[in-house]
């Protein structure tokens, strides 16, 4: 069966620093990944994402990107954060129509 | 560009009594699909519509997608504690690249 991971489960992070979250997908080779925020535990925010290595869409300009290194990993990056960027950060999957999401990472920016 | 709106944002219920969410789209859906996320947690994919005024039950709760496939709603007969959360629609146009676009959601709490 199919598992979808995410780390770390919660970070604290002061404003200016840089962040990587991490995201990997088990027992499924290319799948589309995505990445979510939910901003006060509310709408679903697409960010970004993939169809393949490599191939990354963005949908929202700001100061985050992603990476697809391999197959089955998704990566989450800033170079310096901001208040703004404290949320709830959902990587998720496509298997035929239904979106599988990952545990999430709640990031705090002070 | 294409938006999905849910409401009402809150419900709070006595368990026992019915709840209803509401979700419309601005444009013509592919398909709509429903989430739950409890408190804490991430959403769960509970249900795809895909045809022109469809209705699919599960136990308690009942999905329409409406006849111009612009809308949709979640009905839970009866609620139950266990029905707390946020419940989330989301909708497709593959003629708009076929991207997922997420309602608000809906918070629900029922009262025992």
């Amino acid at each position: 069966s199919q598992t979808i991971h995410q780390w770390p489960a919660t970070l604290v992070q002061p404003v200016g620093s840089p962040l990587s979250l991490e995201c990997t997908v088990e027992g499924t080779s290319n799948p589309n990944l995505y990445w979510y925020r939910q901003a006060a535990g509310r709408g679903l925010q697409l960010l970004f994402y993939s169809v393949g290595i490599g191939q990354i869409s963005s949908e929202v300009p700001q100061n985050l990107s992603a990476s697809r290194p391999q197959d089955r990993q998704f990566i989450l990056s800033s170079k310096k954060l901001l208040l703004s960027d404290s949320g709830f950060y959902l990587c998720a999957w496509t298997h035929d129509y239904e979106q599988y999401f990952g545990p999430g990472t709640r990031l705090t920016v002070t | 560009g294409q938006q999905v709106m849910q409401i009402p944002q809150y419900q709070h219920v006595q368990e026992g009594e019915d709840f209803t969410t509401y979700c419309n789209s601005s444009t013509t859906l592919s398909n709509i699909q429903w989430y739950k996320q409890r408190p804490g947690g991430h959403p769960v994919f509970l249900i795809q519509l895909v045809k022109s005024g469809e209705v699919k039950k599960q136990k308690r709760l009942t999905f329409q997608f409406g006849e111009a496939k612009k809308n949709s709603s979640l009905h839970i007969t009866a609620t139950q504690t266990t029905d707390v959360g946020t419940y989330f629609c989301a909708g497709r146009n593959y003629n708009q690249g076929g991207k997922l676009i997420f309602g608000q959601g809906t918070e629900l709490s029922v009262k025992p």
